[in-house]
């Protein structure tokens, strides 16, 4: 069982849609759960931090924590076709690092 | 938020050379990482640079092949040595605080190994 999963996509979804972005993890020791956008060629961008249970809001984006099913969440409210990219979910272990998922191709069609 | 710089941002080497690879911060941070991303694939840790002491290699990488360093808390390198076509990737550095902070990436090293 890998220790980060992520429907592995790709995703489409029109143009004002709600996208919604699914991550469960193995380990129940996990402390913070990131949400990072990845486009073509570039780096990671951090978009969303969360480690309480519950929602966390951020402008068009909210992140779901269900620490007692293992389970991060990410919705993106009226996609853009900018938000076309690849999102990753990280999970932060007792040891600090982040260990990712394998991604999720998301695509916004106009 | 920290910003990461890496310096270079592409090289082109040729095999059995090595290469090292900067990494500054813009701020003290207590955590640097060095990862790998293989084309088309997700992040994978190469190791923990730890200030002052020796880096945490996860499995499958070693001290031998990417020795790394990290004299204070806004800087590190990681060198690929001995480089084989193998090793052409993007190698990512990124920094962060805390078990509650954010965590932050540089913009990334693209290495190709010819």
């Amino acid at each position: 069982q890998k220790e980060v999963e992520q429907n592995s996509g790709p995703l489409s979804v029109p143009e004002g849609a709600i996208a919604s972005l699914n991550c469960t993890y193995s380990d129940r020791g996990s402390q913070s759960f990131f949400w990072y956008r990845q486009y073509s060629g570039k780096s990671p961008e951090l978009i969303m931090f969360i480690y309480s249970n519950g929602d966390k809001e951020d402008g068009r984006f909210t992140a779901q924590l269900n620490k007692a099913s293992q389970y991060v969440s990410l919705l993106i409210r009226d996609s853009q076709p900018s938000d076309s990219a690849t999102y990753l979910c990280a999970v932060r272990g007792s040891a600090r690092q982040l260990t990712f998922g394998s991604g999720t191709q998301l695509t916004v069609l106009p | 938020s920290a910003v990461i710089s890496q310096k270079p941002s592409r090289d082109i080497c040729q095999r059995g050379t090595s290469l090292t690879i900067q990494c500054q911060v813009d701020s003290q941070v207590t955590m640097m990482f060095w990862y790998r991303q293989q084309p088309g694939q997700s992040l994978t840790l190469i190791a923990t640079a730890n200030q002052g002491s020796e880096a945490t290699y996860e499995s499958g990488f070693v001290i031998d092949k990417f020795p790394i360093s990290r004299p204070n808390l806004t800087f590190s390198t990681l060198t690929v040595s001995n480089m084989s076509p193998e090793d052409s990737s993007i190698y990512l550095c990124s920094g962060g605080d805390s078990a509650f902070s954010e965590q932050y990436f540089g913009p990334g090293t693209r290495l190709t190994v010819t």
